[in-house]
């Protein structure tokens, strides 16, 4: 299948500071990437589609002032977490779609970055 | 996108066929069937998806009612590996193209 990388793989930061986590479609396109957040033995939660070329749309409830995406080129989304805090630390997965796949498509996941914040 | 409804854990034996089910009793016509499984502390994988046809591939395969309510992934043979969490997600193809995760099914494979 296709494949997602994430960078980095998991970061440490202290309160207050931003954090930047890139996803990367490596053997293909996508118009289209999203983003999730995972806390421990909870499913994965929604936060935000990225669109490229334009502002990414975020789920209810999401702080898009604090989760800032930016989607600059068909390969490549970020996400940045401003002014993190304890509350941030969490498991953060991309995926994006394939489009160039059969009917259906599927959505390929990058293998996540866990955030801690101290 | 319709909800799903699928059994908390299952255990499933080493070498045995895994038979994972998923309830979608109010899903549309143009609504596709997904699996995907996360492995503990990884993103997920796609596995299999399917509209009304049964489908098998590489890794599973995908048994879809005739009335489309419900669904059965098939792991053939199971190893310690196939151990995670799997989801089943009922999604329109055209439109926001989102995927929404319910709980999963947390599947143990025992030696």
């Amino acid at each position: 299948g296709a494949v997602v990388s994430q960078h980095p793989s998991w970061v440490i930061c202290k309160s207050g500071t931003s954090v930047k986590i890139e996803c990367r479609s490596l053997d293909f396109q996508a118009t289209t990437m999203f983003w999730y957040r995972q806390f421990p033995k909870q499913s994965l939660m929604l936060m935000a589609t990225s669109n490229e070329g334009s502002k990414a749309t975020y789920e209810q409830g999401v702080e898009k002032d604090k989760f800032l995406i930016n989607h600059a080129s068909l390969t490549l989304s970020t996400l940045t977490v401003t002014s993190a805090h304890p509350e941030d630390s969490s498991f953060y997965i991309c995926s994006a779609r394939d489009q160039g796949r059969r009917e259906g498509g599927e959505q390929f996941f990058g293998p996540g970055t866990r955030l801690t914040v101290l | 996108d319709a909800k799903t409804t699928q059994p908390p854990s299952m255990d499933c034996a080493e070498g045995r066929a895994a038979n994972l089910p998923c309830n979608h009793s109010t899903i549309s016509g143009n609504e596709y069937v997904y699996w995907y499984r996360q492995i503990h502390s990884q993103g997920p994988q796609y596995i299999i998806h399917g509209l009304k046809n049964n489908e098998t591939n590489e890794m599973a395969s995908l048994i879809i009612t005739e009335d489309r309510k419900s669904s059965t992934l098939i792991l053939p043979h199971a190893t310690l590996r196939d151990t995670a969490v799997y989801y089943c997600i009922v999604h329109k193809i055209q439109g926001a193209q989102k995927l929404v995760f319910g709980q999963g099914t947390r599947l143990t494979i025992n030696p």
